[in-house]
């Protein structure tokens, strides 16, 4: 069992790139969420989705999209980057379910920079 | 929506003594309230949570205490240790979907136990 794996580890854009960066997950989890990580800051949802195939925007949404391609995988892409989204992300995963009070799963974070 | 504030944002401390960090939120309605800890360049990983109808929860040297009246929840660490010393955050949820939650994360405590 990996957990949740996030790729890549590290990654340095030039403002105005895009990329997109990738998460599985192989606990079945029904609901992944990406999450922003800044000093002082705490961490911010970005988006999440509850299920295969819905996605809703949380908290800090601006300059991002994403993909739940299928249950597994939940990708977010930055369309054009910018210095302000210099952060480190992390893509989480939960059972969900009706019984909600089920523990996040964290991956491991991509550090991103962008100059 | 819910927000949630964590105090202090960094806590220092000799090995053996007690350390406590305290959240308020400022949802009425939420109802579940896990805690976090962070190890450098890790994931965030669940240590311990509590539901509303619950007053305190314990498991070894940590305790969590929930006052819903005057919305606020603390973490307790008795007898620190090094592999303590980590960034801590508290978190709330409010609304329960039927596939999952939304955790709204405190701002984060960078703990240090000294040996």
């Amino acid at each position: 069992n990996a957990g949740v794996t996030q790729t890549p580890k590290f990654q340095v854009l030039k403002t105005g790139q895009s990329m997109t960066l990738q998460c599985a997950q192989d606990m079945n989890h029904n609901s992944m969420y990406w999450y922003r990580q800044d000093p002082g800051m705490g961490l911010r949802l970005i988006y999440y989705s509850a299920s295969e195939g819905t996605t809703d925007k949380g908290e800090v949404p601006n300059g991002y999209n994403v993909s739940r391609l299928n249950k597994r995988e939940f990708s977010l892409r930055l369309e054009s980057a910018a210095p302000s989204q210099t952060s480190v992300y992390f893509c989480a995963s939960t059972r969900g379910g009706l019984a909600a009070y089920n523990e996040q799963f964290f991956g491991p974070g991509t550090r991103l920079t962008v100059l | 929506g819910e927000n949630v504030e964590q105090h202090p944002s960094t806590l220092s401390v000799q090995e053996g003594d007690s350390a406590v960090i305290k959240c308020t939120y400022s949802d009425s309605a939420s109802n579940y309230f896990p805690w976090y800890k962070q190890e450098l360049g890790k994931g965030p990983q669940l240590i311990i949570d509590i539901r509303s109808n619950v007053g305190e929860k314990k498991d070894q040297r940590i305790a969590v205490t929930l006052n819903k009246t005057a919305k606020h929840f603390s973490l307790h660490i008795t007898e620190t240790q090094p592999e303590d010393s980590a960034v801590y955050f508290c978190a709330a949820i409010g609304m329960i979907y039927n596939q999952g939650g939304k955790l709204i994360f405190g701002q984060g405590t960078e703990l240090s136990v000294k040996p």
